[in-house]
């Protein structure tokens, strides 16, 4: 099973500023089956990025991803109010179980 | 536009089964896996298993023993029964297409395990 840790547990930024959200594999992650997900509370989580730097529809561009093999990033270029949510890396490239990070919440400072 | 609706008993006592279903309108079972994904405070986001309409099942393997999915391509459901619940499997239990990643959730249920 593929361990995702997730780092840090809590980034406080003001809107406006840039987050990077970290995401390190227990071992490499084929290829590049890496997504993010976006939760907000009382929603279900939904998919940001796939296959680690494609958008899903409708994402806008101040989001993106990055990284291969076990460490991978993904960052907001400059914070919204509506990007203040907890945020989840997820591997699809081995075999199952599928594994989710722990979540790293975004909060206002 | 797919949509997923998950449906299902909110409180199951210690020791029964929890029988859900994700019913899916606007579109087919073919195609996808689909997959029950659950959320606790304590575990996070749980992968639980996968079924396609006619393919082989995958489960959790710490899950596996208690866990079996179903598919009725003539209603357009898919079903979970977890059975021997404990209060450790009270979570929000999602049905989730995966197209590799998960790109549909369902809302979600909150199935609490409660005598």
């Amino acid at each position: 099973e593929i361990v995702l840790t997730q780092s840090p547990g809590t980034l406080s930024l003001s809107p406006g500023e840039r987050a990077a959200l970290s995401c390190r594999a227990s071992q490499s992650i084929t290829r590049s089956y890496l997504a993010w997900y976006q939760q907000k509370p009382g929603q279900a989580p939904r998919l940001l990025m796939y296959g680690v730097s494609n958008r899903a529809t409708g994402i806008p561009d101040r989001f993106s991803g990055s990284g291969s093999g076990t460490d991978f990033t993904l960052t907001i270029s400059r914070l919204e109010p509506e990007d203040f949510a907890v945020y989840y890396c997820q591997q699809y490239g081995g075999s199952p179980p599928l594994t989710f990070g722990g979540g790293t919440k975004v909060e206002i400072k | 536009q797919v949509q997923l609706q998950e449906s299902g008993p909110g409180l199951v006592k210690p020791s029964e089964t929890l029988s859900l279903t994700c019913t899916v309108s606007g579109g087919s079972l073919g195609g996808y896996f689909w997959t029950w994904i659950r959320q606790s405070a304590d575990k996070g986001l749980e992968w639980i298993g996968r079924i396609s309409a006619n393919g082989p099942n995958d489960y959790c393997p710490s899950l596996r023993s208690r866990i079996s999915m179903s598919v009725d391509t003539s209603k357009n459901q898919v079903s979970l029964k977890l059975i021997s619940l404990t209060a450790a499997d009270t979570a929000v239990y999602y049905c989730v297409r995966e197209n590799w990643y998960f790109d549909l959730w369902g809302r979600g249920t909150l199935v609490t395990v409660s005598s």
